[in-house]
């Protein structure tokens, strides 16, 4: 079964700073896709960012990054310029090619201090 | 913002009662999908439809059934509410094209309290 592991409860980081939220996933697919979502208190699920599996080169939305690494199955984001609106709990999720639902994490709350 | 609602919002029943939550869609997407959100677990599947009709189950489908009479609503229903059911649940549609799966779009949860 596909499980998806985010080791770290809370992070905290400064304004304007950067910081990475880790990931790592199981699978036996070779076809599947990752995201990225971020829940504010408003709890409204918000897609970050997505990464195939299949691709290469690691996603990048403005000022979210991720490290796609294949082989370790890591999935970590990072935030640049961290603004306090980035205040939230950010779920990684998984999802196989031939499947539509999506396997969570456990969530990391992130906060960000002035 | 894909046109999802869910119903009611917020909702506090007593242990026994049936409860059903209502979700709703404007984007005509085929495939519809009920999470509960708790502490420490994060998001997990309770059941999911295909189409109208066609529904299967999820990780954590025990005490909860759901309907699909038309495309854009997919009901969850609690034959009887538990305790252990309170969770804030969350309705997601998705749409594939060319054999992939699209992302989906989550409607804005509903909290549910099971006294």
């Amino acid at each position: 079964a596909q499980t998806v592991t985010q080791s770290q409860p809370e992070m905290s980081v400064q304004e304007a700073e950067t910081v990475t939220l880790s990931c790592t996933y199981d699978t036996s697919e070779s076809d599947y896709y990752l995201f990225w979502y971020k829940q504010p208190p408003s709890r409204q699920m918000i897609l970050v960012i997505r990464q195939e599996a299949y691709k290469q080169q690691n996603a990048t939305e403005n000022r979210f990054s991720v490290n796609f690494q294949k082989a370790a199955k890591s999935f970590s984001l990072k935030i640049s310029d961290s603004q306090l609106g980035d205040a939230a709990m950010y779920f990684c999720a998984y999802k196989a090619g031939s499947q539509g639902n999506l396997i969570f994490g456990k969530g990391t709350k992130l906060s960000v201090k002035p | 913002d894909a046109g999802i609602t869910q119903s009611p919002r917020h909702k506090v029943t007593e242990t026994g009662t049936p409860v059903t939550l209502r979700c709703h869609q404007t984007e005509n997407h085929r495939y519809m999908y009920w999470y509960r959100q708790d502490p420490g677990h994060g998001l997990r599947l309770i059941h999911y439809s295909y189409g109208v009709k066609d529904t299967d189950k999820g990780e954590v489908s025990d005490g909860y059934s759901v309907s699909r009479s038309k495309t854009e609503d997919f009901l969850l229903t609690l034959e009887s509410a538990t305790s252990s059911q309170t969770s804030v649940y969350f309705c997601a549609i998705s749409e594939r094209s060319g054999g992939t799966y699209n992302e989906q779009f989550f409607g804005p949860g509903t909290r549910l309290t099971v006294l």
